[in-house]
């Protein structure tokens, strides 16, 4: 399967400030990416689609101006939370599709604001 | 109600065991179906993929999909204590290589398996 990398795997930041995570496609040139978050002991929640040269579709509820992504090209994509509060710590996962029959799954990033 | 549901657990089982995995759906239109392994902190891998109804066999791994029962089931044979992770089913109506198309997960099954 496709080889997905994440960074950094784990952030602690101020609340009000910005965090960006990276999502690289280390062998696989992915047309799109999905972000999800997953709280502790609960399953991914799809945030949003990322399609390389356009713009992100967002989940209902997801704020589209708070979690801004970037899908610049066919091996990176970011999500950058921007104004981050507590409530925003999670684990953040990304991962990919295009050409193959399922989705293959970055190590995830956790996220946590004091 | 959930368009997936499956059991939390914890399913405790003493190694050596089969594990008994399953999931439930309601939309009829889902034709692909897929079991991830996560452990704590990781992403999650991808251990089977099925398309429409049938079994699918891989080393330990036993994939099962009934479609007339929206039931699907995953199963573990001789597990061991490394097979302790959560597992995760998901499915989508069309194939993933279909660019954007979503999968839906399931809640996650806890698995210990105790040495």
């Amino acid at each position: 399967g496709a080889v997905v990398s994440q960074h950094p795997s784990w952030v602690i930041c101020k609340s009000g400030t910005s965090v960006k995570i990276e999502c690289r496609s280390l062998d696989f040139q992915a047309t799109t990416m999905f972000w999800y978050r997953q709280f502790p002991k609960q399953s991914l929640m799809l945030m949003a689609t990322s399609n390389e040269g356009s713009k992100a579709t967002y989940e209902q509820g997801v704020e589209k101006d708070k979690f801004l992504i970037n899908h610049a090209s066919l091996t990176l994509s970011t999500l950058t939370v921007t104004s981050a509060h507590p409530e925003d710590s999670s684990f953040y996962i990304c991962s990919l599709a295009g050409g193959s029959d399922t989705q293959y799954f970055g190590p995830g990033t956790r996220l946590t604001v004091l | 109600q959930k368009e997936v549901e499956q059991d939390p657990g914890p399913l405790s089982v003493p190694e050596g065991a089969i594990v008994s995995l399953n999931c439930t759906y309601s939309n009829s239109a889902f034709q692909y179906f897929m079991w991830y392994r996560q452990y704590s902190r990781k992403g999650p891998e991808l251990l089977m993929y099925t398309y429409s109804s049938g079994n699918k066999e891989d080393g330990r791994f036993t994939a099962q999909v009934d479609k007339s029962s929206k039931y699907i089931s995953l199963f573990i044979r001789d597990s061991q204590p490394s097979d302790s992770a959560t597992y995760l089913c998901a499915m989508s109506a069309y194939a993933i290589k279909a660019a954007g198309n979503k999968l839906t997960f399931g809640g996650g099954t806890r698995v210990l398996v105790k040495p």
